[in-house]
C-alpha cells in the first residue's frame, strides 16, 4: 500500500520560505507513470493545485505561484519537497502531498495533509 | 485557468439520489475523458471515488457511479446514506499550462 506523509514547520514568519518534505513508502519515486504532486486547500476553501514533478526532475508550477516555488525530487531518499518563498498569510492552508497517476490523469493516493501557517 | 463549476451545495434525504455537476469548457472536462471525482470529510484527505469520468476504484461504493455530457460531467450517489454527508471535488485533465484542475466544491447534506 502506497503512503505519503507530510513533514515540515507548521509555523512559517511572513516573508520567509515554507518547506515541505514528503516521504513516500509502497513504492518508488523513480517508478514511471506518475507525477508526485503539491496541492494545498485554504482554510475553508477548495482543493488548489501548487505542482508536481516527475522523477527525472521534470517540474509543472501553478502559473499563480511559479515566480515563488520550487519542487524538487531526491530519489536517493524517497522524497520530494516544496520551498514557497516569501509567503504570506495568504498562503496559510493544509498542504497535502499526493501521487498523480498519469495515465489516468488521477490522484490516486494522499498524504495526510498538515496545515502551515503563516504569522 | 479557472476552476471547474460546481453547485455550492446538495442536500438529500436517506435513501435517495443525489446529482452534482460539474462543468468546465472544452478544453478541459469537454475535450478529455480524464473527470475525477474526491469525497473529503472534514478534517480528512479527500479521497478518490470516480477516475476517467465512471471507474470505481477498488472498495469504493457501486452506490457511487459517474458520466460525462458534452462539458458537464455528473457524480450520482444512489441510496443516500449518513457517511455520505461530506465535501465532493471534481477534478479534470486541461490544456493549461498545469494540466489538471479542481472544481470548487460541494457540499453534500443527508437531511
Amino acid at each position: 500500500q502506497v503512503q505519503l506523509q507530510e513533514s515540515g514547520p507548521g509555523l512559517v514568519k511572513p516573508s520567509q520560505t515554507l518547506s515541505l518534505t514528503c516521504t513516500v513508502s509502497g513504492d518508488y519515486i523513480s517508478s514511471s507513470g506518475y507525477y508526485w504532486s503539491w496541492i494545498r486547500q485554504l482554510p475553508g476553501k477548495g482543493l488548489e493545485w501548487i505542482g508536481y514533478i516527475y522523477y527525472s526532475g521534470v517540474t509543472y508550477y501553478n502559473p499563480s505561484l511559479r515566480s515563488r516555488l520550487n519542487i524538487s525530487v531526491d530519489t536517493s531518499k524517497n522524497q520530494f519537497s516544496l520551498n514557497l518563498n516569501s509567503v504570506t498569510a495568504a498562503d496559510t492552508a493544509v498542504y497535502y502531498c499526493a501521487r498523480v497517476k498519469t495515465t489516468v490523469a488521477t490522484v490516486d493516493y494522499w498524504g495526510q495533509g498538515t496545515l502551515v501557517t503563516v504569522s | 485557468q479557472s476552476a471547474l463549476t460546481q453547485p455550492a451545495s446538495v442536500s438529500g434525504s436517506p435513501g435517495q439520489s443525489i446529482t452534482i455537476s460539474c462543468t468546465g469548457t472544452s478544453s478541459d472536462v469537454g475535450g478529455y475523458n480524464y473527470v475525477s471525482w474526491y469525497q473529503q470529510h472534514p478534517g480528512k484527505a479527500p479521497k478518490l471515488m470516480i477516475y476517467e469520468v465512471r471507474n470505481r476504484p477498488s472498495g469504493v461504493s457501486h452506490r457511487f457511479s459517474g458520466s460525462k455530457s458534452g462539458n458537464t460531467a455528473s457524480l450520482t450517489i444512489s441510496g443516500l446514506q449518513a457517511e455520505d454527508e461530506a465535501d465532493y471535488y471534481c477534478s479534470s485533465y486541461t490544456s493549461g499550462s498545469i494540466h489538471y484542475v479542481f472544481g470548487i466544491g460541494t457540499k453534500v447534506t443527508v437531511l
